[in-house]
């Protein structure tokens, strides 16, 4: 399978507490997003990070990419309550044009 | 900001019927997308849209869909002839062709088939 797989499947974790989501897959990349999903809402897009790109920021969150083990992941600093959701990552492999594959998700809980 | 938008936000239907979903994408994008999300499965890509026709299409976009840009705002998903496991969530997004895949997804339509 092609497909991004996160984990862990959930957290749970404080108010004010670092989160951190991992996901990996297994063949090579264009790029790798990742998504927030309130429950039964759409999809929030986070973060973009290139293939030749091997950390991003914006705001609280940091990705990383590491293309050599095929995994990423997602930091959320000094989370907060309105925080709690699913947080997907998305690749879109080499050989694909702008198909977005999609893991399982973690969902995370932040406790007040 | 500008949001993609969807509707309808349920839409309920009798197995055998025919059903159009309607997204409208953000003004200045210029590629598309479908995907579904089965209840507690992963999404799915169904089909990318580019320049009024499809660019790549999944094993599920079989004969019965289909898509369409009938306007300069509007892009649709028509399904022919729903089955119950066309039951799910589907949504629309849209992205700018800059060399940007970031994709922009609306709030989603709930089909029910029943």
């Amino acid at each position: 399978s092609q497909q991004g797989e996160e984990d862990p499947q959930a957290l749970s974790i404080q108010e004010g507490e670092n989160a951190t989501m991992n996901c990996s897959y297994k063949t090579s990349i264009n790029n790798l997003q990742w998504y927030r999903q309130n429950s039964g809402r759409g999809l929030v897009h986070l973060i973009l990070i290139r293939s030749n790109e091997r950390e991003k920021h914006s705001g609280r969150l940091r990705v990383t990419l590491d293309t050599s083990k095929k995994s990423s992941s997602l930091l959320i600093t000094a989370s907060r309550a309105a925080d709690t959701a699913s947080y997907f990552c998305a690749t879109c492999f080499k050989g694909s044009a702008r198909q977005l594959t999609f893991g399982s998700g973690t969902q995370l809980t932040v406790l007040p | 900001e500008p949001e993609v938008t969807q509707t309808p936000s349920h839409q309920v239907t009798q197995m055998g019927q025919e059903v159009i979903l309607r997204c409208v994408p953000i003004s200045n994008h210029l590629y598309f997308y479908w995907y579904r999300q089965i209840l507690g499965q992963k999404v799915e890509f169904l089909v990318s849209f580019y320049n009024n026709e499809i660019s790549e299409k999944s094993e599920i976009f079989d004969d019965q869909f289909s898509v369409e840009r009938p306007d300069g705002s509007n892009f649709t998903l028509k399904i022919r002839s729903t089955k119950l496991e066309d039951s799910a969530m589907y949504f629309c997004a849209s992205s700018v062709d800059r060399g940007s895949n970031e994709q922009y997804f609306g709030p989603g339509t709930r089909l029910t088939v029943t």
